[in-house]
């Protein structure tokens, strides 16, 4: 199984400022058929399900403001949060799809 | 609009057994694999099962052999038989469209197994 780890485990930062989530693979989530990385961000806040953020690492999805922004390669990953806003507290997911049982990071709680 | 609506969470002992659905709409359900995602309370998410559209499954490690995926291309729904039920299986349960990456979640229906 693809182990996926999440650092810090929670973060407080102020409004306007940037925050970074790193994600660590277990093992390369690089897929040479595609030439993408197998690997998806997600946004959960409280009594609701997971939204989408990012997918093959660096692709936001639609809708999805740009201070969200995602990067790496392989086993390491980013998150970042370019000038944080009020309504980006949340809990934040990294998952690889690279391989079955397919994985999530324990999660990251982002607060002001 | 995709639609995915759970059903069937609710209290039981340990050992019991339980059905969900997931009732889906909004795409061609017969076209895309389908997942169960849970999440114990205050916890994170966890993978438990995927079935394809033509209904090759699979499980994770910790629900193999208890629990059994199955859908109804027809009516266009999603099942998860629960055998066994552990108090470890409370959680709230996702249905998930599959695409690689998980695009559209349902809200979830909770269970709870109490002793």
């Amino acid at each position: 199984d693809i182990v996926m780890t999440q650092s810090p485990d929670s973060l407080a930062v102020s409004l306007g400022e940037r925050a970074t989530i790193n994600c660590k693979s277990s093992q390369s989530v690089f897929y040479s058929s595609n030439n993408k990385n197998q690997l998806a961000w997600y946004q959960q806040k409280p009594g609701q399900p997971p939204k989408l953020l990012i997918f093959w690492a660096v692709n936001r999805d639609s809708g999805v403001p740009d201070r969200f922004s995602g990067s790496g390669s392989g086993t390491d990953f980013t998150l970042t949060i370019s000038s944080l806003q009020a309504e980006d507290v949340a809990v934040y997911y990294c998952h690889q799809y690279y391989s079955l049982p397919r994985t999530f990071g324990q999660g990251t709680k982002v607060e002001i | 609009e995709v639609q995915l609506v759970e059903s069937g969470g609710t209290l039981v002992q340990p050992g019991q057994s339980l059905r969900l659905s997931c009732a889906a709409s909004g795409f061609t359900f017969s076209n895309f694999e389908m997942t169960w995602v849970r999440q114990a309370p205050g916890r994170g998410l966890e993978w438990i099962s995927s079935i394809t559209g033509g209904g090759s499954k699979n499980y994770a490690d910790s629900v193999k052999g208890r629990f059994t995926i199955s859908r109804d291309n027809a009516k266009d729904s999603l099942y998860l038989q629960m055998n066994g039920l552990r108090v470890e299986d409370t959680a709230i349960y996702y249905c998930v469209k599959d695409g690689w990456w998980y695009y559209n979640w349902g809200q979830g229906t909770l269970v709870t197994v109490f002793s």
